[in-house]
């Protein structure tokens, strides 16, 4: 099975700008994670989609959206980009269909440089 | 709340020395834990994990045992290589899609 792919690898926008990131996971699974990891706040979650609908959602401003399409691919969005928002944004994805635990499963990222 | 909390590295070890990687959790409920590597310029792996206490997660040599009565989940290799070195990050998951890290390890072995 191929793995998690994310689109695209590497990104470089301005203070201002909007950015959106795209995630396909693994075929047959439904649950798709999205995280942030930065130097200094290691890895945070900032949402998770289940069959096209968030499921979970972490502590992030509403400058960060994501959304989930029927095929399971999902998409982040960022608006207003800040300085503060350089990370690299990793997706996850999970053959979990209920609120028990599964391990997840990540790509290799998309590096997010905003200058 | 719940959190994870590992030991803090840079770890350096010689090539066939004995690794431990110490973490510890706190959780209201009862978490699976996880441990990932990411290796550079990569994203994370799932290298083991276990889902009730007392089960032990194994893979490629790296072992833990899940510990409720001290909330630990440390990681150990008997002899690690030089293409071991990479950050080590244990996590927890109460439900759901939602991870959460500790601040991650970074393993360095020498030959």
């Amino acid at each position: 099975k191929a793995g998690v792919t994310q689109t695209p690898r590497y990104l470089i926008k301005t203070r201002g700008q909007q950015v959106t990131l795209s995630c396909s996971p693994i075929s047959g699974h439904r649950s798709v994670s999205w995280y942030q990891q930065t130097p200094g706040q290691g890895l945070q979650f900032l949402f998770e989609y289940f069959s096209e609908t968030q499921r979970n959602k972490g502590n992030f401003p509403g400058r960060f959206s994501g959304r989930q399409f029927s095929n399971s691919r999902s998409e982040m969005n960022v608006s207003t980009l800040e300085l503060g928002d350089s990370a690299l944004y990793l997706c996850a994805s999970s053959s979990n269909t209920g609120t028990g635990s599964y391990e997840q499963y990540f790509g290799p990222g998309t590096r997010l440089t905003v200058t | 709340g719940n959190s994870v909390t590992q030991m803090e590295g840079p770890v350096t070890l010689s090539e066939e020395a004995f690794l431990t990687i110490n973490c510890t959790y706190t959780a209201t409920g009862y978490p699976s834990l996880f441990w990932y590597v990411q290796y550079p310029g990569e994203g994370l792996q799932l290298l083991l994990k276990a889902t009730k206490a007392d089960d032990k997660g194994s893979n490629k040599g790296f072992e833990a045992t899940y510990r409720k009565e001290t909330t630990s989940f440390h990681l150990e290799k008997g002899s690690v290589q030089v293409s071991d070195s990479a950050v080590y990050f244990c996590a927890l998951s109460l439900k759901g899609g939602k991870l959460i890290f500790g601040q991650g390890t970074e393993l360095s072995v020498k030959p």
